[in-house]
């Protein structure tokens, strides 16, 4: 079985300070994680996605990403918040090693951006 | 990256009429595309699974019959929502995989959500 679970449902930041939001998984099998972005009334947008690689994913925007086995971990992070990353982030896990694997929500993290 | 087209963005219908979405994968084959419906502030719920050329699978405690799913080519998965009532207002969003960069390591393209609100 699997699950993410994302600790924080809001959260809040000063522009131009550090961002991190955090996301525990659970996984029979190894898995695949990644981080997406939701803009109000859009879809949701590929930020990282760490598969088995390097344990340090770098992302679009200046986030990323470390998978921490040990922790089962994949807390998302950006040195400096801007304006424009408003929006709901997501941490998703997929697991199971075929095409129709399953892939599971967390419940989303809403980010805010104080001026 | 590759690129999921949903249609409409926005409907509006009388409650009883039926509605379908479309979700089509633009630059890649999909044979598998997810269905998820969003209630606000809230995550992604999936609905069902569409296959392409056999039956959808469908998450507990979703309707069949309620919602339609039809996946009649590689690049092309509907949902119809059928008698639609007041509360099946809802943002749904459509999902593709691109199976070609492997089972475990695709990641889910998403189209940009249809809002559906029935009156």
């Amino acid at each position: 079985a699997q699950s993410v679970t994302q600790l924080d449902s809001h959260v809040s930041v000063s522009e131009g300070t550090p961002v991190l939001l955090r996301c525990n998984y659970s996984s029979s099998y190894s898995p695949s994680l990644f981080w997406y972005v939701q803009h109000p009334n859009k879809g949701l947008q590929l930020l990282l996605k760490y598969t088995s690689a390097a344990t340090l994913v770098k992302g679009i925007n200046g986030f990323e990403a470390e998978f921490k086995k040990s922790e089962t971990s994949f807390h998302l992070t950006k040195p400096s918040a801007h304006m424009s990353d408003a929006a709901e982030y997501f941490c998703v896990v997929s697991a199971g090693g075929s095409s129709a694997s399953k892939i599971i929500f967390g419940s989303g993290t809403r980010l805010s951006i104080r001026p | 990256g590759a690129v999921v087209s949903q249609h409409p963005s926005w409907v509006i219908c009388k409650s009883g009429t039926s509605v379908k979405i479309e979700c089509r994968s633009l630059d890649f084959q999909a044979t598998t595309m997810f269905w998820y419906r969003q209630f606000p502030k809230q995550s992604l719920m999936l609905m069902a699974t569409s296959n392409e050329g056999s039956k959808a699978t469908y998450e507990q405690g979703v309707e069949k019959d309620k919602f339609l799913i039809n996946h009649a080519s590689l690049t092309l998965s509907t949902l119809t929502v059928t008698s639609a009532h007041p509360e099946d207002s809802s943002f749904y969003i459509c999902s593709a995989r691109d199976v070609g960069a492997g089972p475990n390591t695709g990641e889910l393209f998403f189209g940009e959500g249809s809002r559906l609100t029935v009156l």
